[in-house]
């Protein structure tokens, strides 16, 4: 089955710089790969997603960009900001598995104010 | 209107005990899921259902019983609970299960097993 790998498990960022979370995924035949942001004691919430078909996609201060080749994917979040601060995380499914994500581990972002 | 409801939103009980999580959505969707997040925060599917048909069922101890009356709700029902059972637990729903899309998650039910 697919597996994700997420790193860093842990990022912390003044304000105003930006973070980079980095995804690997085992399955070539992943198509969809969407980020959910989860601040404390919140469900999860797409914040941006991205499908096989596009090498990079944007949403004001946050992007993400697609490797097929490489299988890897990665969430961009510039300007940081306080409200940034939560647990990110990646995930990968095939079109044909009934939309079963897999995730990421996750990742713990701060923003220092 | 709340999306997807879960109840109970927390649960503290004994070891050995049957409990149920109950879970709703109004938003018209077809597929409905369980996930599981333990204390790390590792999210995984334990479930999923389409139009009352369970269609994904990962390696879940068959203590775990999944019900869907209908497509609007999706309970779930842990027999002779453990502590390593001790998580939150997701519902979640989305349009159409082989279209791959957003999952609008419930708000988590913490169950606590002493």
């Amino acid at each position: 089955g697919e597996n994700v790998e997420q790193h860093p498990s842990t990022l912390s960022v003044q304000e105003g710089d930006s973070a980079v979370i980095k995804c690997t995924y085992s399955d070539s035949a992943s198509n969809y790969f969407p980020w959910y942001k989860q601040e404390l004691g919140k469900r999860p919430q797409l914040i941006i997603d991205i499908r096989s078909n596009v090498g990079e996609k944007k949403d004001q201060r946050i992007a993400v960009t697609l490797n097929k080749t490489a299988k890897h994917f990665s969430l961009h979040i510039t300007e940081t900001q306080p409200e940034d601060s939560a647990v990110y995380f990646c995930a990968a499914s095939i079109q044909a598995a009934g939309n079963k994500l897999t995730f990421g581990g996750g990742t713990r972002v701060l923003v220092k104010p | 209107d709340t999306a997807v409801s879960q109840t109970p939103k927390y649960l503290v009980t004994q070891m050995g005990n049957d409990k149920s999580i109950k879970c709703e959505q109004n938003l018209g969707h077809d597929t409905m899921y369980w996930y599981k997040q333990d204390s790390k925060k590792f999210l995984k599917i334990m479930f999923s259902y389409n139009n009352k048909e369970l269609i994904i069922n990962e390696t879940v101890p068959n203590r775990f019983s999944p019900k869907s009356p209908d497509k609007a709700h999706l309970n779930l029902h842990i027999n002779s609970l453990e502590l390593g059972d001790s998580a939150v637990y997701f519902c979640a729903s989305s349009p159409r299960t082989g279209l791959t899309g957003e999952l609008f998650f419930g708000e988590g039910s913490r169950l606590t097993v002493l």
